[in-house]
């Protein structure tokens, strides 16, 4: 069983629909939650950064952490076809590297 | 304007020979790093630096080594004993091991 388990999609959504977006872990000592967009052929960008447990929110997109279930959640309401990327979450125990999930692929069609 | 550069942006690498890919940062970072990322893999970690003249090998080393000579520059090299090295390599940097990481746009290494 992997670290960081991510469903890789591809996921297609119409313009203006709420997308949520999981990662499940098993680590219960990973800490540090971060959400990353990458668009084809280019480097994935931060999103979101999350300590522990809670919300953020940023604009159209909100991350959720439930440490109880090793679960994460990435909202984009709204969605835009310029959302139309690969969202990778990434989580790390205090001083541990970064655990990448798969990435999701999204579309969201006009 | 900060930010990570790496090139080149595409790279063909012949039977048996090694070919450095460079990663430049101006964003002041002390740790930096290299992932691979292969379709429906994710990034894999080869290697970080923390500081300057130090560095550990990460999740899949073989077939790579790195330098840290400087602070804002941290390369990579494929060796010929990588026997599958057709990836995306990705170079990022964070201010801490603690801090998150920010990426460059990739360098695609092909076999010719």
């Amino acid at each position: 069983q992997k670290e960081v388990e991510q469903d890789p999609g591809p996921l297609s959504v119409p313009e203006g629909a709420i997308v949520s977006l999981n990662c499940t872990y098993s680590n219960s000592a990973f800490q540090y939650f971060m959400w990353y967009r990458q668009y084809s052929r280019k480097g994935p960008e931060l999103l979101m950064y999350t300590y522990s447990s809670g919300n953020k929110e940023d604009g159209r997109f909100t991350a959720q952490v439930d440490k109880s279930s090793k679960y994460i959640s990435l909202f984009i309401r709204d969605s835009q076809p310029s959302d139309s990327a690969t969202y990778l979450c990434a989580m790390s125990e205090q001083g541990g590297k970064l655990i990448f999930g798969q990435g999701t692929e999204l579309s969201v069609k006009p | 304007d900060g930010g990570i550069t790496q090139s080149p942006k595409y790279l063909f690498r012949k039977e048996g020979q090694n070919v450095t890919l460079s990663c430049e940062q101006n964003l002041n970072h002390d740790a930096m790093y290299w992932y691979r990322q292969d379709p429906g893999q994710g990034l894999r970690l080869i290697y970080y630096s923390q500081i300057v003249n130090d560095f550990q090998k990460g999740d899949i080393a073989e077939g790579y080594s790195v330098s840290r000579e400087k602070k804002e520059s941290f390369p990579l090299t494929v060796t010929s004993a990588q026997k599958n090295p057709t990836a995306f390599y990705l170079c990022a940097s964070s201010k801490t091991v603690h801090q998150p990481q920010h990426f460059g746009d990739g360098t695609r290494l092909s076999i010719l």
